[in-house]
């Protein structure tokens, strides 16, 4: 079964500094994966995906992530943090055995200070 | 182009009553999902449906939850004989298709009483 592991409830940084979430998963064959962000009481908002190519990936408000098939990890980064970007962050993994459900890591609360 | 639609936003009933989610796709979007953030549990999958097709429903509980998506209309999330165990975040999201990114709804919050 496809699974991804966000290891760490919560992530604390000054603003100014990078960031890095961390996500890594499990999967048979070739994983789909994807960074969601929540900001409270909202839905989910896309941030980026990797499904195959080059193993950083760029997306939405100046974040990226990396795929490390040896690892298997897919850690989200941002080189500078803003305080809006405090907020719940999930990593997915697209269950490509049946159905093409997301299956969700736990989340993880990032939380940056000014 | 509009978003994800979900309504309502906030809905409370008490126990024994039926909730009745509904959700819009973007458009151009057939592919809706259906997931669940319980407090303290995450989100998960409940059910994926095509117009008038039900392709997964192996995250449903067995009772009192059924969901459709009609060939016209919006994809409805019915939930019968509510428990406050029901009360959670409930999202729905949409893609062009089964492969492509999904994208999720505002949510509806339920709160069993």
């Amino acid at each position: 079964a496809q699974s991804v592991a966000q290891p760490e409830d919560q992530v604390n940084v000054a603003e100014g500094n990078p960031l890095t979430v961390k996500c890594t998963y499990s999967v048979s064959g070739n994983p789909y994966l994807f960074w969601y962000v929540q900001y409270p009481n909202r839905g989910l908002q896309f941030l980026l995906k990797y499904i195959t190519g080059d193993n950083l990936v760029k997306g939405s408000y100046g974040f990226e992530a990396e795929f490390n098939k040896s690892q298997t990890s897919f850690h989200l980064k941002k080189p500078s943090a803003l305080v809006s970007d405090s907020a719940l962050y999930f990593c997915a993994v697209r269950d490509m055995e049946y159905g093409n459900k997301l299956v969700f890591g736990a989340g993880t609360i990032l939380r940056v200070k000014s | 182009n509009a978003g994800v639609m979900q309504n309502p936003r906030h809905l409370v009933r008490r126990r024994g009553q039926e909730a009745r989610l509904r959700c819009s796709p973007m458009k151009g979007h057939s592919h809706v999902y259906w997931y669940r953030q319980l407090p303290e549990e995450g989100l998960k999958f409940m059910v994926y449906l095509q117009k008038e097709n039900i392709i997964d429903e192996s995250g449903m509980p067995k009772e009192r939850f059924s969901a459709e998506f009609p060939k016209e209309g919006p994809s409805i999330l019915r939930i019968q004989q509510v428990v406050r165990g029901d009360s959670a975040a409930y999202f729905c999201a949409s893609s062009p298709s089964g492969k492509e990114t999904q994208y999720f709804g505002p949510g509806t919050r339920l709160l069993v009483l």
